[in-house]
């Protein structure tokens, strides 16, 4: 039973390009949530998404950030025209709709702007 | 205000002692949960331990267990019998009832950094 799987694990992108993470939840997992781990922080809260929906985006960037989670296919998180301020790790994580406070984590994608 | 405070920045434990890492949580929510993640060197986030707010007993897992005390707002994490693969950052999180649009997001600490001596 595959965990939350995220690609690419580490992402180098120059300034002004964009980046795409992806995320895969764990087999039967509705719902997923976006974090972003600044070196030496904890993780924040970025976004919550079911299937086809955003339900809470309260913590995302309102500019050059955005996130999907299709009916088919992974969870994309896009962050357009990238600043070193991106450089981060960003987690994924799943829950079922019937524990949904039960957070999976995946291993994270490493984000370097240079 | 800080909603999660983890006043350790590093620990230092000899090998097969026990360890309590420090937190403190700030909330009005009558329900909510309380989670201890592990973060070692290689990066991955990994679940430890659960309690909820109405939860009559501390939790335990295995070598963890979770020392809440309500009324303080506090909810510690004992390693007890601490091994070298304990080394690594340990994270306090709260899930709040309802924090934003029905989200169960998680809100973190920042960590405390735990190194085991042999």
């Amino acid at each position: 039973n595959a965990g939350v799987m995220q690609n690419p694990r580490h992402l180098v992108r120059r300034r002004g390009q964009e980046a795409r993470l992806r995320c895969s939840p764990m087999k039967g997992h509705s719902h997923v949530y976006w974090y972003r781990q600044l070196p030496e922080e904890g993780l924040k809260f970025m976004v919550y998404l079911q299937k086809e929906n955003i339900i809470d985006e309260s913590g995302m960037p309102k500019e050059r950030f955005s996130a999907e989670f299709p009916k088919e296919g992974p969870s994309i998180l896009r962050i357009q025209q990238v600043v070193r301020g991106d450089s981060a790790a960003y987690f994924c994580a799943s829950s079922p709709a019937s524990v949904p406070d039960t957070q999976y984590f995946g291993p994270g994608t490493r984000l370097t702007v240079l | 205000a800080q909603k999660i405070t983890q006043t350790q920045p590093g620990m230092f434990v000899q090998e097969k002692e026990a360890v309590t890492l420090d937190c403190t949580y700030d909330t009005s929510d009558p329900s909510y949960g309380l989670f201890w993640y592990k973060q070692p060197s290689s990066g991955e986030m990994i679940f430890l331990i659960y309690q909820g707010s109405y939860d009559q007993q501390n939790a335990t897992e295995g070598r963890y267990s979770l020392n809440f005390q309500k009324a303080r707002k506090s909810a510690n994490l004992v390693i007890s019998a601490s091994q070298l693969g304990d080394s690594a950052m340990y994270f306090c999180a709260m899930r709040e009832a309802y924090s934003g649009a029905g989200s169960y997001q998680l809100t973190f600490g920042k960590g405390t950094k735990l190194s085991v001596i042999p």
